[in-house]
């Protein structure tokens, strides 16, 4: 089945305390994205990703990293999360070959305390 | 960069009646315009996308206009049904850089039986 997984789905943590939220996409497409989702605010892209060892700041990339060693993966890193990172977040894959079509993660309710 | 703007926040319909949500945005070299419907507690799914080479697209419910002179796009949803209620996002994306999307804050339509 064509997918785009996330994981966690849940992720409690503490100030400081370094995490890895995983993304695996298994459609071989070119892009991936991350976006974080506030109440009122939409989805806001982190960061993308246009093919291995190609990645770009989306619109709020403070306090976050990101790597892509390779096509099925797009893991986001933050080093030392704060509680202003405590949000949804949503990692999507997309290709030409789909017309740009995003294909979105069950996402990750991430809690920073 | 793409700032998009989205209206209303939030649209209550009767059951039947028709919904329409509009988007403006700032960067006259985007020309990927998709619509994407987010049910309570799941991932964002797309409906309906349009592109700069195309003023109207419809789906059987649902339809998207663009007016590039004016930047701004509209969905229309007609005969709407309690299964519609969810939120929906515009976005938009410049082809060659399909990586990079700008998303509206959403609107959550709640259609009333």
């Amino acid at each position: 089945e064509a997918q785009v997984t996330q994981n966690p789905r849940y992720l409690i943590t503490v100030t400081g305390k370094k995490l890895t939220v995983t993304c695996s996409q298994n459609m071989n497409h070119e892009y991936m994205s991350w976006y974080r989702q506030d109440p009122g605010l939409g989805l806001r892209q982190i960061y993308y990703s246009m093919n291995v060892e190609v990645t770009d700041k989306g619109d709020v990339p403070e306090g976050y990293k990101v790597s892509r060693k390779e096509k099925r993966n797009f893991p986001l890193i933050l080093e030392s999360p704060s509680p202003n990172q405590t949000s949804l977040y949503f990692c999507a894959s997309s290709s030409p070959s789909t017309n740009e079509k995003l294909f979105f993660g069950s996402g990750t309710q991430l809690s920073v305390l | 960069g793409e700032n998009v703007e989205q209206h209303p926040s939030t649209l209550s319909v009767q059951e039947g009646d028709s919904a329409v949500i509009k988007c403006t945005y700032s960067d006259s070299a985007s020309n990927y315009f998709p619509w994407y419907k987010q049910e309570l507690g799941k991932r964002p799914q797309l409906i309906i996308d349009i592109r700069s080479n195309v003023g109207e697209k419809k789906d059987q419910r649902i339809a998207v206009t663009l007016n590039k002179t004016a930047k701004h796009f509209s969905l229309h949803i007609t005969e709407t049904q309690p299964e519609d209620s969810a939120v929906y996002f515009c976005a938009a994306s410049f082809h060659t850089n399909a990586g990079k999307s700008t998303f509206g804050d959403g609107t959550t339509l709640t259609v009333k039986p």
